[in-house]
C-alpha cells in the first residue's frame, strides 16, 4: 500500500476538549509531517518526526504534541482545541529528502 | 524564513487556451533547493505533479511544465492547452534543508484554477 492514510476525514470538536488525529503509512518512510492548511492560507508545517524525533516548529511548539510509537503511525494531539484550530490538517511522509513528501486525504477538524 | 508566492486565485481559463501559474521563491538555508508543484482536484488529497531538484532543469507532467530558473528563483508553471479536467487547486512548494539534515516543504497559498468549457 503506498498511501498515506488520516483518520477520521472529518472530524467535531467542542472548545476546551482535546482532540487526537491519526496518521499511518505502511511504506517505511523517516519522516512523517503534519500540516495546517486554513481557507486562503498556505499549507502551514506544525511538526514532523525524522525517524524517532520530534521537531516543531517555535510558532506553534506550545499549541500541538505528538507521538509516533512506531514508524508507521504518527498523531496529532490538541490539548485544549479553541475556535483557532479549526482547519484541514494534513499529514504526509517521505523517505528521504530528495523525495517528494506524500500527501494524506487530510482531516478536517471543526471546533463549536 | 522560506517563502512562496504564486499567482492569486482564482484564475479562470477556457478549454484548449494556454495557461501559466506565477511562481517565485527565497530559501534562506541553501542555494539551490528543491522546487515542487502540487495539486489538488476536487475531493481528493494533496498529490505531486512534477518537481525538479537541478537548477536549470524542466520537469513535466500530464503536460504541464515547470523550469526551475536560479537567476529570477522562479518556477512557473505552464501548459499550453488546458482540459476541463485540469480544474484544481496548485501549490508551489519549496525544498529547504534546517538544523542539519532536517527538510521541511514551505508552500505558497495555492492558485484555484477553473477550466470552462
Amino acid at each position: 500500500d503506498t498511501t498515506v492514510k488520516q483518520n477520521p476525514r472529518y472530524k467535531l470538536a467542542r472548545v476546551g476538549k482535546p482532540v487526537n488525529l491519526i496518521c499511518s503509512q505502511t511504506m517505511n518512510h523517516d519522516t512523517m509531517y503534519w500540516y495546517q492548511k486554513k481557507p486562503n492560507q498556505a499549507p502551514k508545517l506544525l511538526l514532523f518526526y525524522y525517524d524517532k524525533i520530534l521537531n516543531r516548529e517555535a510558532d506553534t511548539f506550545e499549541k500541538f504534541q505528538s507521538s509516533r510509537p512506531n514508524n508507521s503511525f504518527c498523531s496529532l494531539y490538541i490539548g485544549s482545541a479553541g475556535l483557532e484550530y479549526s482547519a484541514m490538517y494534513l499529514c504526509a511522509s517521505s523517505p528521504d529528502c530528495n523525495q517528494a513528501p506524500l500527501f494524506g486525504e487530510g482531516t478536517r477538524l471543526s471546533v463549536l | 524564513g522560506d517563502s512562496v508566492t504564486q499567482t492569486e486565485g482564482p484564475v479562470t481559463v477556457s478549454e484548449s487556451e494556454s495557461l501559466i501559474i506565477n511562481c517565485t521563491y527565497s530559501a534562506t538555508s541553501i542555494a539551490y533547493p528543491n522546487l515542487f508543484w502540487y495539486v489538488r482536484y476536487p475531493g481528493e488529497g494533496l498529490q505531486l505533479l512534477l518537481k525538479v531538484i537541478t537548477a536549470g532543469q524542466k520537469g513535466s507532467s500530464r503536460g504541464f511544465e515547470a523550469t526551475y530558473n536560479k537567476e529570477t528563483t522562479s518556477f512557473h508553471l505552464q501548459k499550453a492547452s488546458v482540459q476541463e479536467s485540469d480544474s484544481a487547486v496548485y501549490y508551489c512548494a519549496l525544498g529547504d534543508f534546517f538544523g542539519g539534515s532536517n527538510y521541511k516543504l514551505t508552500f505558497g497559498k495555492g492558485t484555484l484554477l477553473t477550466v470552462t468549457p
